[in-house]
């Protein structure tokens, strides 16, 4: 079972470069997240999904963008790299209609703007 | 706005021994969930416990189990015979309870750091 894959796990960007992190769920889940985790800090949310089609904010969305054509995939894409965007990046999947409330969670990317 | 609270940026515990980590939230919501969190040096959130705010009983989950005192806004992890295996970061973590919009929504603690000594 994959669950959530998330590629790249490491990128390296110049400032003001673009980039889309991909992430990609089979559980058929129809909430998918983006969180950010910056060093000694929690995960904070950039955006969510409830479905495909529908997309929302998050905590932290400035910087970011994300689309949601399919069930299954929902990429986050930072546009013009700034160095505060130097962060691990989690996707997360969930099924809330399920009573269970519980978030599955990527590997991780690690990006760093210099 | 909802707030998680881990007041302890560090612990530390012995290898077989039993080790509490804190955590406190905010919330005018009457039903949601709590979550205890693993983050190895590996970076994967790997769910360790679940609590259901309606439910009084407190969760299980072999070596680990909670405290949740829902009038006090508190919910402790308790580790019990600690393993190596058991160092990690651990975020507490709050979302609310329904279907639909942002109910499904973390909100993370800023972490407790685990270190287990042989």
């Amino acid at each position: 079972n994959a669950g959530v894959t998330q590629t790249p796990k490491f990128r390296i960007l110049k400032i003001g470069q673009s980039m889309t992190l991909q992430c990609t769920q089979d559980m058929n889940h129809n909430y998918m997240y983006w969180y950010r985790q910056d060093p000694g800090m929690g995960l904070k949310l950039i955006y969510y999904s409830v479905g495909a089609g529908i997309t929302d904010k998050g905590e932290v969305p400035n910087g970011y963008n994300v689309s949601r054509s399919t069930t299954e995939d929902f990429p986050l894409r930072l546009e013009l790299a700034a160095p505060s965007q130097t962060s691990v990046y989690f996707c997360a999947s969930s099924s809330p209609g399920t009573g269970q409330n519980i978030q599955y969670f990527g590997a991780g990317t690690r990006l760093s703007v210099l | 706005a909802q707030t998680v609270t881990q007041s302890q940026p560090e612990m530390s515990v012995q290898e077989a021994e039993t080790v509490t980590l804190s955590c406190t939230y905010d919330t005018s919501e009457s039903d949601y969930y709590l979550f205890w969190y693993k983050q190895p040096p590996s970076r994967q959130m790997i769910l360790v416990i679940r609590q259901e705010a309606y439910k009084q009983q407190n969760a299980t989950e072999n070596r680990f189990s909670v405290n949740f005192q829902k009038a006090a806004k508190s919910f402790s992890l308790k580790i019990s015979d600690s393993q190596l295996g058991d160092a990690a970061m651990y975020f507490c973590a709050y979302s609310e309870g329904g279907y639909g919009g942002s109910q499904g929504n973390l909100i993370f603690g800023k972490g407790t750091k685990l270190s287990v000594k042989p």
